[in-house]
């Protein structure tokens, strides 16, 4: 248990709908990345969130948001989904030494998104 | 375009038996090479992570090498065990903060008794 919380575990939904997907990071840890991993892609960096602000930004389509929260929570937005959205959703986190971003990053389980 | 590239796709070893997983990458500017484990359907976990000057780094028996000049790093595995069989994951860190990953495809092994 790497004491990173992603909630909810499965989600199926319909092309076009609009989901929320959410991440605890670890006590203590300031940093929130998300991730997807799809079938055909592999693992692929979307976004960066350090105590509350937005640091670094990957693939993430103009169709998805995130944002980190006073408690440190984040939410990662999903709208008008398409069949291609359906992947694995990591979020990750760290303490953020400040050491060029070379501290450990703990995965929560993901988040399994279907849209059909 | 910054790209990791991972050999083999996948190998399968004996129990016990030794092997070397290879990354090669082209991502620029560097600031860190990573490697995970991550076993099916689950989150990747952290094996090692090397900055720029360093060129070897060990978590148990799992040995990471790495030349920056190449853009090569290696993972070798001593001794494996079941519970090694999971795909092996390459990421390198680009920018000035490190915080942009790039990931290789991964490579898969099985390791038989």
């Amino acid at each position: 248990d790497s004491g990173v919380t992603q909630t909810p575990k499965h989600l199926i939904t319909a092309t076009g709908q609009r989901v929320t997907l959410r991440c605890s990071p670890r006590s203590g840890d300031l940093s929130v990345y998300w991730y997807q991993q799809s079938l055909d892609q592999g693992l692929q960096f979307l976004i960066h969130y350090y105590n509350g602000e937005e640091r670094a930004k990957g693939n993430i389509l103009e169709r998805f948001s995130a944002q980190q929260f006073p408690d440190l929570h984040s939410e990662l937005n999903l709208s008008s989904l398409e069949l291609g959205d359906s992947a694995l959703y990591f979020c990750a986190s760290s303490v953020d030494s400040g050491l060029a971003g070379a501290d450990t990053q703990y995965f929560g389980p993901g988040t399994r998104l279907t849209v059909l | 375009k910054n790209q990791v590239e991972q050999s083999p796709q996948s190998l399968i070893i004996l129990e016990g038996k030794n092997c070397t997983l290879q990354c090669n990458y082209t991502v620029s500017p560097f600031s860190n090479l990573r490697w995970y484990k991550q076993d099916t359907g689950r989150g990747p976990v952290s094996l090692t992570i090397m900055t720029f000057s360093e060129n070897t780094k060990s978590n148990g028996r799992y040995t990471a090498t790495l030349d920056a000049d190449t853009k090569q790093s290696s993972l070798h595995i001593t001794a494996s065990q079941l519970s090694d069989s999971a795909s092996y994951i390459c990421v390198v860190s680009e920018g000035a903060a490190g915080n942009k990953l790039t990931f290789g495809g991964g490579t898969r092994v099985l390791v038989k008794p």
